[in-house]
């Protein structure tokens, strides 16, 4: 099994819905992010977590939101979605270094 | 803020051959990390450096923490045609926060 799993894997919905995406790990560690993907952007932060009491806004958090439901579980919210977060999502998790373990995508499209 | 500078953007080889791509920053860092993205997959990590100087293999990879902590290079040698995907950069500067900074991402593509 994935030690980073994402679902849904692809979503479209409409402009002003509001959508949840959902990552899960089973690596035990403590820190938990949301990055998103544009062709030829690299992969931005948006949001990330520490621990379950900690969540920091990462360098586009606007017009997202994010739930540490547990350790294990990281959602990402887009309240009203609009068709410039069109993209590809990425969870990731770390320990305390720097490598980190990335799920396998949600790809979204804002119609 | 910190940024990073990826090239090149795309390369086009022949299987067989050696690839280099580099990451430059504008500023210092003190880990360098470069991972592969195979299309509908999401990045996997290749080799982290922690040095100034600091040389890392992984197979047919070595990749190198620049002396002057503001690049780093990665080389592939006799490329393969499973090497095709994405290879990007990622560095962290002195902050503790975690937070990793991306290169855009070279495109690589082998023609067997």
């Amino acid at each position: 099994d994935a030690d980073v799993t994402q679902t849904p894997r692809n979503r479209i919905t409409k402009t002003g819905k509001r959508i949840m995406l959902e990552c899960s790990q089973t690596k035990g560690h403590d820190r938990m992010y949301w990055y998103r993907q544009d062709p030829g952007l690299g992969l931005r932060l948006i949001y990330y977590s520490f621990d379950v009491k900690d969540i920091n806004k990462g360098e586009i958090s606007d017009g997202y939101s994010v739930s540490r439901q547990a350790q294990a579980k990281f959602s990402l919210s887009l309240e009203s979605a609009i068709p410039n977060q069109t993209a590809l999502y990425f969870c990731a998790t770390s320990a305390r270094g720097d490598a980190k373990y990335f799920g396998p995508g949600t790809r979204l499209l804002v119609l | 803020g910190q940024q990073l500078n990826q090239s090149p953007q795309s390369m086009f080889i022949q299987e067989g051959e050696d690839v280099s791509m580099n990451c430059t920053s504008s500023s210092i860092f003190n880990t360098w990390l470069w991972y592969k993205q195979d299309p509908g997959e999401g990045p996997v990590l290749l080799i982290a450096l922690y040095k100034a100087g600091e040389l890392t293999s992984n197979g047919r990879l070595t990749a190198q923490f620049g002396i002057t902590r503001k690049d780093s290079f990665l080389n592939i040698s006799a490329s393969i045609p499973s090497d095709v995907g994405i290879y990007f950069c990622a560095g962290r500067g002195s902050s503790n926060t975690g937070k990793l900074i991306f290169g855009q991402g070279t495109t690589l593509q082998v023609k067997p």
